[in-house]
């Protein structure tokens, strides 16, 4: 079964607009990882948060985790057209096997 | 880092066929993994390609339907066998790179389409 479920399930945004996704999860973690998929194609690894950090940056990428609530942000600043994507959260379980298991993403469309 | 490629990047083979797909990675990794996702869905993991012993397959997933190797630390195929319209999805491979807490990289996927 599915371990993360992002919400929204799908979200439009106009262009320079900050999009929020989250995640949430049931188990305790090891990492938690996002990717991008643009329609239909293999995923693209955004960022790695291991569970012992609640915040990373990278360019305009910012993740938060919270692992008391089991949960994690995914906040694009400043979109752009080019962002527009589907976006999947995926965790590795603490002390358990080292496969990686998916949420059910988050379909961003960034509107010009 | 990781670069994956697979081969072929897309195909439409009729029902009851087989198509082998190749996934290599461009630097020895230790763990390497099949997923499938179905039209619109999420992807769920086939199985774990171990290095010279049988891989490992997840709940729902059998090795006579999607037989699977891995003969080195940078090269695995999959198999889709017997194949039927409901085999229609995008299978993607994975690498691990590091152990537990490391990067999984993905390619970019096989699109099948069974008719």
């Amino acid at each position: 079964s599915q371990q993360g479920e992002e919400d929204p399930q799908a979200l439009s945004i106009q262009e320079g607009e900050n999009a929020t996704m989250n995640c949430s999860y049931k188990t305790s973690i090891n990492n938690l990882q996002w990717y991008r998929q643009n329609s239909g194609r293999g995923l693209v690894h955004l960022i790695l948060i291991r569970s012992n950090e609640r915040e990373k940056h990278s360019g305009r990428l910012r993740v938060t985790l919270d692992t008391s609530k089991k949960s994690s942000s995914l906040l694009i600043t400043a979109s752009r057209a080019a962002d527009t994507a589907s976006y999947f959260c995926a965790t590795r379980t603490q002390g358990g096997s080292e496969k990686l298991v998916f949420g059910k993403g988050t379909k961003l469309t960034v509107n010009p | 880092s990781a670069v994956i490629s697979q081969k072929p990047s897309r195909d439409i083979c009729q029902r009851g066929t087989s198509l082998t797909i190749q996934c290599q990675v461009d630097s020895q990794v230790t763990m390497m993994f099949w997923y499938r996702q179905q039209p619109g869905q999420s992807l769920t993991l086939i199985a774990t390609a171990n290095q010279g012993s049988e891989a490992t397959y997840e709940s729902g997933f059998v090795i006579d339907k999607f037989p699977i190797s891995r003969p080195n630390l940078t090269f695995s195929t999959l198999t889709v066998s017997n194949m039927s319209p409901e085999d229609s999805s995008i299978y993607l491979c994975s690498a691990l790179v590091g152990q537990g807490a490391g990067t999984q990289y993905f390619g970019p996927g096989t699109r099948l389409l069974v008719l």
